[in-house]
């Protein structure tokens, strides 16, 4: 059964770091793209960041962009998000999904049940 | 950016009704477009892909259709189990983009 268990998710001060991680399990990590999708409380979905297969490609939104890192370790099956500069607009629930190919794009087949990051200011 | 925008915001329907959500990118997108389904409280779970291809598991009274810019999710006969929020999302390109979500409540 494929799995995604997020962590790390915490009350932090403005201006503060913290990390994330998301343990997969029930798929070869390493051949599938990941992403990391938020929710502010009560509104919709924004996707926030992909990872390629191999962690050679790299996409944020705007709204991260300089602040936030994806990366993967594929000895540890483990995604993680390195958020820095944190603001009170991201405080939210973030969410780890992972991807499935069809053709040449690739679409989000399986969240996580999310973390929750609140940002004080 | 390309921008997803759903109709309507808010549905109210019976049990047994026939439901359909709209969903409009800003430019076109191919097929590249998925529909979730969010419960309350819960994570998103994928109800279809490109646009009208049916994920394992999901009831078949779920379909999709349309292609470009203009995307239709139906079901077909509305059941209880079915109250939750609709998105749909493009993934044609970066940045991928949300619809602003479909609150479905059932009469």
């Amino acid at each position: 059964e494929v799995q995604l268990v997020e962590s790390g998710g915490d009350l932090v001060q403005s201006g503060g770091s913290l990390r994330l991680s998301c343990a997969a399990s029930g798929f070869s990590f390493s051949s599938y793209a990941m992403s990391w999708v938020r929710q502010a409380p009560g509104k919709g979905l924004e996707w926030v960041s992909s990872i390629s297969g191999s962690g050679s490609s790299t996409y944020y939104a705007d709204s991260v962009k300089g602040r936030f890192t994806i990366s993967r370790d594929s000895s540890k099956n483990t995604l993680y998000l390195q958020m820095g500069s944190l603001r009170a607009e991201d405080t939210a629930v973030y969410f780890c999904t992972k991807a499935r190919p069809t053709g040449i794009k690739f679409h989000m087949d399986v969240w996580g049940q999310g973390t929750s990051v609140t940002v004080s200011s | 950016d390309i921008q997803m925008t759903q109709s309507p915001s808010t549905l109210s329907a019976s049990v047994g009704d026939r439901v359909t959500i709209t969903c409009r990118a800003s430019q076109r997108i191919g097929n590249w477009l998925a529909w979730y389904q969010q419960k309350l409280g819960k994570a998103p779970e994928l109800l279809m892909y490109q646009a009208s291809s049916l994920e394992s598991g999901v009831p078949s009274r779920f379909s999709g259709s349309g292609s470009g810019t203009e995307f239709v999710l139906t079901i077909s006969s509305l059941q209880s189990d079915d109250l939750a929020t609709y998105y749909c999302q493009q993934y044609s390109s970066y940045p991928y983009t949300f619809g602003q979500g479909t609150k479905l409540e059932i009469k």
